[in-house]
């Protein structure tokens, strides 16, 4: 059962466009969310975040949205650039402070064109 | 955020044998965790390691196929022992920084023939 999706693959974007990732979530009980952007032959780099109290985070070039009656949130990054073409990992959490657990999406490719 | 740092950081073994991953901290932490991550998939969570007590499994995962040791808060190791094919993956070790978020270290890209 995969409680936390990422539909799209992958995304292709032009430079200084918005890129929009999507990830949906079944279980309810996740209250923290976390994006991170993974380059080959690399360790995940945490990137942004948020708690089930908010509806919006932003930090600098990123906003996380979540949308908690629909189970959905989204990483917006306004102007996309090339150095942002990576898989990016949508993650959520049960019981924050509690077991520390992440559960992974599958991963977006996003791919920024000069 | 913490600094972490994993060694090997790949390596090619034959099947049979048994690897051991270490992971290093630059500061003092009570949870580490070991993820996976196999070819075109997800990241997985294999196991808690706390100081000073038995390694929490998930699902799926036994101690005796990945042995981990926490000798203190700022180390960790995790075997891949009796290695198969299966089990070329990408092993990360995490910890928890300020509030609820989870750090990465750089992986072991592990291939086994």
């Amino acid at each position: 059962d995969q409680q936390v999706k990422q539909n799209s693959p992958s995304l292709s974007v032009q430079e200084g466009r918005i890129s929009i990732l999507n990830c949906d979530y079944t279980n309810s009980m996740f209250d923290y969310f976390l994006w991170y952007k993974k380059y080959p032959a690399e360790g995940p780099t945490f990137l942004i975040s948020i708690s089930s109290i908010k509806d919006k985070n932003e930090d600098g070039r990123f906003t996380v949205f979540l949308n908690k009656s629909a189970k959905h949130l989204s990483l917006h990054i306004v102007p996309s650039q090339p150095g942002d073409s990576a898989v990016y990992f949508c993650a959520a959490k049960l019981f924050s402070g509690n077991t520390g657990k992440l559960i992974f999406g599958q991963g977006t490719t996003l791919q920024v064109k000069p | 955020s913490a600094v972490i740092s994993q060694k090997p950081s790949r390596d090619i073994c034959q099947r049979g044998t048994s690897l051991t991953i270490q992971c290093q901290v630059d500061s003092q932490v009570t949870m580490m965790f070991w993820y996976r991550q196999q070819p075109g998939q997800s990241l997985t969570l294999i196991a808690t390691a706390n100081q000073g007590s038995e390694a929490t499994y998930e699902s799926g995962f036994v101690i005796d196929k990945f042995p981990i040791s926490r000798p203190n808060l700022t180390f960790s190791t995790l075997t891949v022992s009796n290695m198969s094919p299966e089990d070329s993956s990408i092993y990360l070790c995490s910890v928890t920084g300020i509030g609820d978020t989870q750090y990465f270290g750089p992986g072991t890209r592990l291939t086994v023939l």
